[in-house]
């Protein structure tokens, strides 16, 4: 069965702080993996997307790693921003396959 | 102003009633999708469709159903099957290249009075 854990559920870091979020992912064939940001009560924005040959993605202040080996995946904040509190999902996707795999999401709080 | 609009933003169900959620997307993608989330949950596949006048059933499509008359829309009726309904409702658009990116709209909050 297709899955995607992120650890950790919640975290909560002082403004200008660096922090770094994981996932893990059992999708098979795997095709790609992006990561999305989610603001409360608004829809995903997508942040990156890596395929299986890519190993390091930036976007701004956020880089994506990828490990397709060990199938590991982080996205590394750096000297966050209020801004940046909302929820980090991970999503895999197989290859061939229109479905994604969504993670339950990190839960990031930004203080002053 | 490219984008998905979703409406409404919140809607209520009374018991045995059924409703349906828009969502109207202007960036030509040709695959549009409904997704479901509750908290502690990963986004779930309701429904989605790749082209007109088509349509799959995702993970969790019991209680649900969609029309594609149109490639700018896809609404979701809510059924009275439906015994669980409230969630916070996603729909998203893509255009079906390789990588495939999901285009989110901004979401429909369903709660049951």
């Amino acid at each position: 069965k297709n899955q995607v854990e992120q650890s950790p559920q919640s975290l909560i870091i002082l403004e200008g702080k660096n922090c770094t979020l994981q996932c893990n992912y059992t999708v098979s064939p795997f095709s790609n993996l992006r990561w999305y940001k989610q603001d409360t009560g608004r829809g995903p924005v997508s942040l990156t997307i890596m395929t299986f040959s890519e190993n390091t993605k930036s976007n701004g202040r956020y880089t994506a790693t990828l490990d397709a080996d060990t199938k590991q995946s982080s996205l590394h904040i750096t000297a966050s921003q209020l801004s940046d509190s909302a929820s980090y999902i991970c999503v895999a996707r197989g290859f061939g396959n229109e479905k994604l795999t969504f993670g339950t999401g990190t839960r990031l709080t930004i203080i002053p | 102003d490219g984008g998905i609009t979703q409406s409404p933003k919140y809607l209520f169900r009374k018991e045995g009633q059924n409703v349906t959620l828009s969502c109207e997307q202007n960036l030509n993608h040709d695959a549009m999708y409904w997704y479901r989330q509750d908290p502690g949950q990963g986004l779930r596949l309701i429904y989605y469709s790749q082209i007109v006048n088509d349509f799959q059933k995702g993970d969790i499509a019991e209680g649900y159903s969609v029309s594609r008359e149109k490639k700018e829309s896809f609404p979701l009726t809510v059924t009275s099957a439906q015994k669980n309904p409230t969630a916070f409702y996603l729909c998203a658009s893509s255009n079906g290249v390789a990588k495939n990116i999901q285009y989110f709209g901004a979401g429909t909050r369903l709660s049951v009075l």
